[in-house]
């Protein structure tokens, strides 16, 4: 079963930095955190994942607490093109790689 | 980078057919690929683990009969829906990954519409 829960959905001005929160009380040390959206009827894409120190790459930045009990993924600019469904999973060697629910993030122009 | 290759895209078929579904990684070697079933507006469900090599790894609730899974190469797995009905039309999508702590690489998936 996922571990994590996010919110249902989020709105965010185009331009603007999108913050999607993920809580993931129960992860164990093993296990990292990954991020990835999906696009109305398409595979999911990879994002971003981290293990305990923050990440940055050319599409998001991760942000893990340093408890490791929840995490931010933050999309700098926001664009239309970024609506989508984002997937926070946390997943370890020897585990099933589990969706949640995710967050429905609308980009509004 | 990594890529995984489903296919079809799309079927549509008679009540009662047998739909094979491929998964291929294009540019890495996965020992495990997973399977998945998403329905309108839902996320995605996690139905099977595929090993090379060895028996696939079913979730519970999903009938091993009914979704037939071969993982025969290390760069192929492949998802039999055996004598599809009408409620096993859904969107299927498998996963890949070179190494257990990389990221899992996603097929752009398969609508079945079973008629």
């Amino acid at each position: 079963d996922a571990k994590t829960t996010q919110p249902t959905s989020m709105d965010c001005a185009e331009g603007r930095a999108a913050n999607l929160p993920c809580n993931h009380s129960t992860i164990s040390g093993n296990e990292y955190v990954y991020w990835y959206r999906q696009i109305h009827s398409q595979g999911p894409q990879y994002i971003i994942h981290g293990l305990k120190n923050n990440e940055t790459n050319e599409m998001a930045s991760l942000i893990i607490t340093e408890d490791r009990k929840s995490s931010t993924l933050i999309l700098p600019h926001a664009t239309l093109r970024d609506t989508a469904v984002y997937y926070c999973i946390v997943y370890g060697l020897g585990n099933q790689f589990y969706f949640g629910t995710g967050t429905s993030l609308t980009v509004i122009p | 980078g990594a890529v995984v290759s489903q296919h079809p895209s799309r079927v549509i078929c008679k009540s009662g057919t047998s739909v094979k579904i491929e998964c291929r990684s294009l540019d890495f070697q996965a020992t495990t690929m997973f399977w998945y079933r998403q329905f309108p507006k839902q996320s995605l469900m996690l139905m099977a683990t595929s090993n090379e090599g060895s028996k696939a790894t079913y979730e519970q609730g999903v009938e091993k009969d009914k979704f037939l899974i071969n993982h025969a190469s290390l760069t192929l797995s492949t998802l039999t829906v055996t004598s599809a009905h009408p409620e096993d039309s859904s969107f299927y999508i498998c996963s890949a990954n070179a190494y257990s702590n990389q990221p899992q690489h996603f097929g752009d998936g398969t609508r079945l519409s079973i008629l």
